[in-house]
């Protein structure tokens, strides 16, 4: 089983769609949880950290929950520019309880918003 | 500032070469991270230095894989000799690694190896 599991998608909506985007990860002593987005032959870049209470940026909602280690992403009022692969990421903590920043990525979900 | 520097953007070299990655990490973060991606297995993680020390090199594929930090400013990521199968993008990353902290990571923009 891989650490997070994504659903790859591709989803295809019309502008202004709302889209959810659903991440699970396997290990329980996971101390951070982020999205990022990773356009077309582009780096990935962070999109929003997942926070315990759940958070609103803008358009973009996440939620965490870790007695299902679930996390979840919400795209509203869909834009053409939001068309971009969605990673879920999430930072472990090792058998020491030290990371050092490490973070596992899911594989993505690729999104494409159209006209 | 700069964010992570990555050379050269594009490399294009017959299989058996030597290659040479390179990245400068964002002033001040303590920990380093090379990466791979390809259409088939995604991003995958090869190595991660903090404080210059290199953690875990699990993720390198090979012998004929190896990265070096000679300091706090300079990393690299040599493959000798190359071949098709490396074909890919690297990237590489940096965070300031602290106990406790939400470690996002910052990407270079990533060399796009082809071997040929």
């Amino acid at each position: 089983r891989k650490e997070v599991e994504q659903d790859p998608g591709p989803f295809n909506v019309p502008e202004g769609a709302t889209v959810a985007f659903n991440c699970t990860y396997s290990n329980s002593a996971s101390q951070s949880f982020f999205w990022y987005r990773q356009d077309c032959r582009k780096e990935p870049k962070l999109l929003m950290s997942v926070y315990s209470s759940g958070n609103e940026d803008g358009r973009f909602t996440a939620q965490l929950n870790r007695a299902s280690q679930y996390i979840s992403l919400l795209i509203r009022d869909s834009k053409l520019s939001d068309s971009a692969t969605y990673l879920c990421v999430v930072n472990f903590s090792n058998a020491g309880g030290t990371s050092y920043g490490k973070l596992t990525f899911g594989q993505g979900t690729i999104l494409t918003v159209h006209p | 500032d700069a964010g992570v520097i990555q050379s050269p953007r594009h490399e294009v070299t017959e299989m058996g070469q030597e290659v040479t990655l390179r990245c400068k990490p964002i002033s001040g973060h303590n920990s380093l991270f090379w990466y791979r991606q390809t259409m088939m297995r995604g991003l995958e993680l090869l190595i991660y230095f903090n404080n210059n020390v290199p953690i875990d090199d699990s993720g390198m594929p090979e012998d004929r894989f190896s990265a070096k930090m000679p300091n706090a400013s300079f990393s690299t990521l040599k493959i000798q000799p190359s071949e098709p199968r490396d074909s890919a993008v690297y990237f590489c990353a940096s965070t300031l690694g602290l106990a406790g902290g939400m470690y996002e990571q910052y990407f270079g923009p990533g060399t796009r190896l082809t071997v040929t």
